[in-house]
C-alpha cells in the first residue's frame, strides 16, 4: 500500500463548477500538507500548503486537512477552463527524513 | 515565480550517448532534487542534495549521477543512454517556507532515447 493514494481521475467538470480534490495517507507522522499544480509539459507549481488539521483558503482554492481521518482536499470553486491541469497532492513527515512524499495526481478538465 | 532553470527542454538521442541535463537556480537554495516523471505517472525522486559536495541517491534507483560543486548548479548525467531511460526528468529546489521546505520546479526536461 502507497503512504499517499489519490485517485488519478480523469475528472471533467463544466465551467463554473466546484471540484473537489482528494488524497488520502497512512503515515500519522505527515504534518505538512501541500498540492501543486502541473500543467502538460510544465513542472508542477505550489498552489498552497497546510499544517496540522483545518482549513486554508486563497481565492478560489481551499485546502482542508483532516489529520483524524488521514484525508486532505483542495476545493476550487467557480472553476475555469484555465484549471484544467494535474493536481498533486504531497506531504511531508515531520521526522529527520523530511522528504515528500507525492500523490499519483489527479487529471482535471474544465469544460467551457 | 520561481527562478530555476533546466537545459535543453527537449532531447532526442541514440542509444549508448553520453548526455547531461543542466539544471540552474538563482535563489540561492541548499537543496536541490531530480525527479523522473513518466507520462500520467506519479514523480519518483532520483537524486537529491543537501548543499555543496552532498548528494544522495533517491527512492528510485536511477542509472544517472549528479553533481553539486555549486549551489546553483546540479547536473545530471548519463553515461550511456537507453531507451528506458526516456522520460521526462525534473528539477527542483527547496527553501523553509514556515517550518517546512516547499520545492520549487523547472520547467522539465523531456528526453527520448531511440
Amino acid at each position: 500500500q502507497k503512504e499517499v493514494e489519490q485517485d488519478p481521475g480523469p475528472l471533467s467538470v463544466p465551467e463554473g463548477a466546484i471540484v473537489s480534490l482528494n488524497c488520502t495517507y497512512s503515515n500519522s507522522a505527515f504534518q505538512y500538507f501541500m498540492w501543486y499544480r502541473q500543467y502538460s509539459r510544465k513542472g508542477p507549481e505550489l498552489l498552497m500548503y497546510t499544517y496540522s488539521s483545518g482549513n486554508k483558503e486563497d481565492g478560489r482554492f481551499t485546502a482542508q486537512v483532516d489529520k483524524s481521518s488521514k484525508y486532505i482536499s483542495l476545493f476550487i470553486r467557480d472553476s475555469q477552463p484555465s484549471d484544467s491541469a494535474t493536481y498533486l497532492c504531497a506531504m511531508i513527515n515531520a521526522g529527520n527524513n523530511r522528504k515528500l512524499i507525492w500523490g499519483l495526481g489527479t487529471s482535471l478538465a474544465v469544460n467551457p | 515565480e520561481a527562478d530555476i532553470y533546466q537545459t535543453p527542454r527537449y532531447l532526442v538521442i541514440g542509444t549508448g550517448k553520453k548526455i547531461t541535463l543542466e539544471c540552474s537556480q538563482t535563489m540561492g537554495h541548499d537543496k536541490m532534487y531530480w525527479y523522473q516523471q513518466d507520462p500520467g505517472m506519479e514523480l519518483h525522486l532520483i537524486h537529491y542534495s543537501y548543499g555543496v559536495n552532498s548528494t544522495e541517491k533517491g527512492d528510485l534507483s536511477s542509472e544517472s549521477t549528479v553533481s553539486r560543486i555549486r549551489t546553483e548548479h546540479f547536473p545530471l548525467t548519463l553515461e550511456s543512454a537507453r531507451p528506458s531511460h526516456t522520460s521526462q526528468y525534473l528539477c527542483a529546489s527547496s527553501e523553509l517556507v514556515g517550518s517546512t521546505d516547499t520545492q520549487y520546479f523547472g520547467p522539465g526536461t523531456r528526453l527520448t532515447v531511440l
